[in-house]
């Protein structure tokens, strides 16, 4: 168990660039979130994957961001057109079983320009 | 709408001096109540999972307990490396994930 890895650790970028992070879980793990965080609040919810197959996105999440999980390993998460407002920590999870416990990486911490 | 609400915001303690922090929680079908450690600039780390009302969970100077309202990180004895943010988060199971809380920032002077 290596745990679950996210690069990069930070990208800084300017207004209007595309961005993509990468998430590999811990192998055995079929059930994938991705989640965002600003400073002084918890995480909050942005989609979940179950093998491949992308089962449910916030209802906050921007037409800029897409996520996608091929063959239901690594995950990528993509935000278009970045605005400063998108500038956060941007956190993967994944979990071998419903209602179990989460296991986060360290996240990619992105500051827009 | 799920809801979880942390309190204190903020919590400065002296070393070997035991607290509580609170966890207030509104969702509807609780399937588990989750507690995270957060260091700057890194993931949160799992603590504990509880299941239902009464239940208890310890580990080291650390025990979570769990009402039908609301859930309690004691901290017993502290020391500095104890210092940290510390999440609640609550699911209904499923496609949704954990609901978190803001946390709870403590800070453990030597």
């Amino acid at each position: 168990d290596t745990g679950v890895s996210q690069n990069p650790r930070h990208k800084i970028t300017k207004r209007g660039q595309n961005v993509t992070f990468r998430c590999d879980p811990i192998s055995e793990h079929n059930r994938l979130y991705w989640y965002r965080q600003t400073l002084g609040q918890g995480p909050e919810f942005l989609t979940y994957f179950q093998n491949e197959a992308q089962l449910e996105k916030s209802r906050l999440l921007s037409d800029r961001f897409s996520a996608e999980r091929p063959k239901g390993s690594f995950s990528t998460l993509e935000i278009q057109r970045t605005e400063q407002g998108d500038s956060a920590m941007y956190l993967c999870a994944t979990t071998g079983r419903d209602n179990s416990p989460l296991h986060f990486g360290n996240g990619t911490r992105l500051t827009v320009t | 709408e799920d809801q979880v609400t942390q309190s204190p915001e903020a919590l400065r303690l002296q070393e070997g001096e035991s607290s509580s922090l609170n966890c207030s929680y509104t969702v509807s079908g609780l399937r588990g109540l989750f507690w995270y450690r957060q260091d700057p600039g890194k993931g949160p780390e799992f603590l504990f999972t509880l299941y239902s009302a009464g239940e208890e969970k310890e580990k080291e100077r650390l025990k979570a307990t769990l009402t039908k309202k609301e859930s309690f990180l004691h901290i017993t004895a502290p020391k500095p490396e104890d210092s940290a943010t510390y999440l609640c988060a609550v699911t209904r199971g499923g496609a949704d994930g954990l609901t978190f809380g803001k946390g709870t920032h403590l800070i453990i002077q030597p």
